[in-house]
């Protein structure tokens, strides 16, 4: 079965200071590769979307990035935080085809910028 | 521009009556939609989903209901529980095609089972 794995649960990091989350899916291939943020108390937004390894589309103009360094394994990173980007971040994936667009969650790092 | 919205942020039901939780969007174009449940510190989970050709799905004790006429999706829980305590989202295809492109959500309603 199909499984995500997403690290750390949670972050205290200072404004400034780098940041990198993980996520990396087991048991498929090729997924689509999905990062969303959600506000306290509000509904997701889309951040990044991957189709394959080297690809992402970015939905959001701001000063994180992700990146796809291998098939399941999607990487979410800024130089520099800012306030603003305390948030949950979750990773999700999808399976290919327009069939497949449930998306499936990990468990989401709560990110406090200080 | 496009949306999923909620009619009610929260809802407060007794244990072991039915839910109703309702949705409006605003895609015309959107074909799949999806309810997720989400504790508090944790992932949405799927629920159950509905493809644009139908207007009823049922699941165990969840049933969803699609009213493409005026663009409304219903989530019904029957005999809810304590553990049906959590935030829905509803949740459509954003319309590009494809499906890559991930889902559209709403804001959620938080539904509180009253004991």
């Amino acid at each position: 079965s199909q499984t995500i794995h997403q690290w750390p649960a949670t972050l205290v990091q200072p404004v400034g200071s780098p940041l990198s989350l993980e996520c990396t899916v087991e048991g498929t291939s090729n997924p689509n590769l999905y990062w969303y943020r959600q506000a306290a108390g509000r509904g997701l937004q889309l951040l990044f979307y991957s189709v394959g390894i080297g690809q992402i589309s970015s939905e959001v103009p701001q000063n994180l990035s992700a990146s796809r360094p291998q098939d399941r394994q999607f990487i979410l990173s800024s130089k520099k935080l800012l306030l603003s980007d305390s948030g949950f971040y979750l990773c999700a994936w999808s399976g290919l085809g327009s069939l497949n667009e449930k998306l499936f969650f990990g468990s989401g790092t709560q990110l406090s910028v200080l | 521009g496009e949306s999923v919205g909620l009619h009610l942020p929260t809802l407060s039901v007794q244990e072991g009556d039915n839910s109703i939780i309702n949705c409006a969007y605003s895609n015309s174009a959107s074909d799949y939609f999806i309810w997720y449940k989400q504790e508090s510190g944790k992932g949405p989970q799927f629920i159950i989903d509905i493809r644009s050709n139908m207007d009823k799905r049922q699941g165990q004790r969840v049933t969803v209901l699609l009213n493409k006429t005026v663009k409304h999706l219903s989530l019904q829980i029957a005999a809810t529980q304590p553990g049906d305590s959590a935030v829905y989202f509803c949740a459509e295809t954003r319309g590009r095609g494809g499906g890559a492109d991930g889902l559209t959500f709403g804001k959620g309603t938080h539904l509180i089972i009253q004991p």
